[in-house]
């Protein structure tokens, strides 16, 4: 399987900030590579998917990049409800995930 | 609105069986792949496995750890997928939920139920 490897683990940051979290695969998965942001007591939601292209509904302040083994998601203007939980995911096959990013409020 | 809702969770023993079902609204549940995806407390989520729609055979694909132990079923008449446990083991003490797929790629997670949790404990 494709191990996903985050960092930061746990991120502090305030609202209007800008962060970047980044996501490593042991192996190419060109640009199938997915976000998602959960909540606690929530189901993970799709937020990027192919690396870049933004879910419907999903806010412009949030954008992906990257392909091979080196991705990131960035967030910009960090706002109250963004404090939760990100994984990335690969998608090129058997799927796996990332341990996650914690993103807390400073 | 699509709404998944999954349901059949509880407490179990090791080693018995149980059986969770994931029922579907608001799109053509024929048409989309179903996966069964988990989540152990305090981790990442797991993808468990999934089962094609009928066009594509109906055929379903297991994650390692689950391969031989749980089945995945589907009734498209009642727009129900089903996930059959066996032989469970305290270690597939999750949360589990179901979710479809984006019709681009099987493996792109686009819509989750609620979530149904499972402990196994004697």
């Amino acid at each position: 399987d494709i191990q996903m490897t985050q960092s930061p683990s746990s991120l502090s940051a305030s609202v209007g900030d800008r962060v970047t979290i980044t996501c490593r695969a042991s192996r190419s998965v060109f640009t199938y590579l997915n976000w998602y942001q959960q909540k606690p007591g929530k189901a993970p939601k799709l937020l990027i998917y192919a690396a870049s292209s933004l879910e419907s509904g999903v806010p412009s302040r949030f954008s992906g990049s990257g392909s091979g083994t080196d991705f990131t998601l960035t967030i910009t203007s960090l706002q109250p409800e963004d404090f939760a939980i990100y994984y990335c995911q690969q998608s090129f096959n058997t799927p796996t995930f990332g341990q996650g990013t914690k993103l807390e409020i400073k | 609105e699509v709404q998944l809702v999954e349901s059949g969770g509880g407490l179990v023993q090791p080693g018995r069986s149980l059986r969770l079902s994931c029922t579907a609204s608001g799109f053509t549940f024929g048409d989309y792949p179903m996966n069964w995806v988990r989540q152990a407390p305090g981790e990442g989520p797991e993808w468990i496995g999934f089962i094609r729609s009928q066009a594509y055979g109906g055929t379903t694909e297991y994650a390692a750890s689950v391969k031989g132990r749980f089945t995945i079923s589907r009734d498209d008449s009642k727009g129900i997928a089903y996930l059959q446990m066996n032989s469970l083991k305290t270690e597939d003490t999750a949360v589990y939920y179901c979710s479809t797929s984006r019709a681009s790629n099987w493996y792109d997670f686009d819509h989750w139920g609620q979530g149904t949790p499972v402990t196994v404990s004697s």
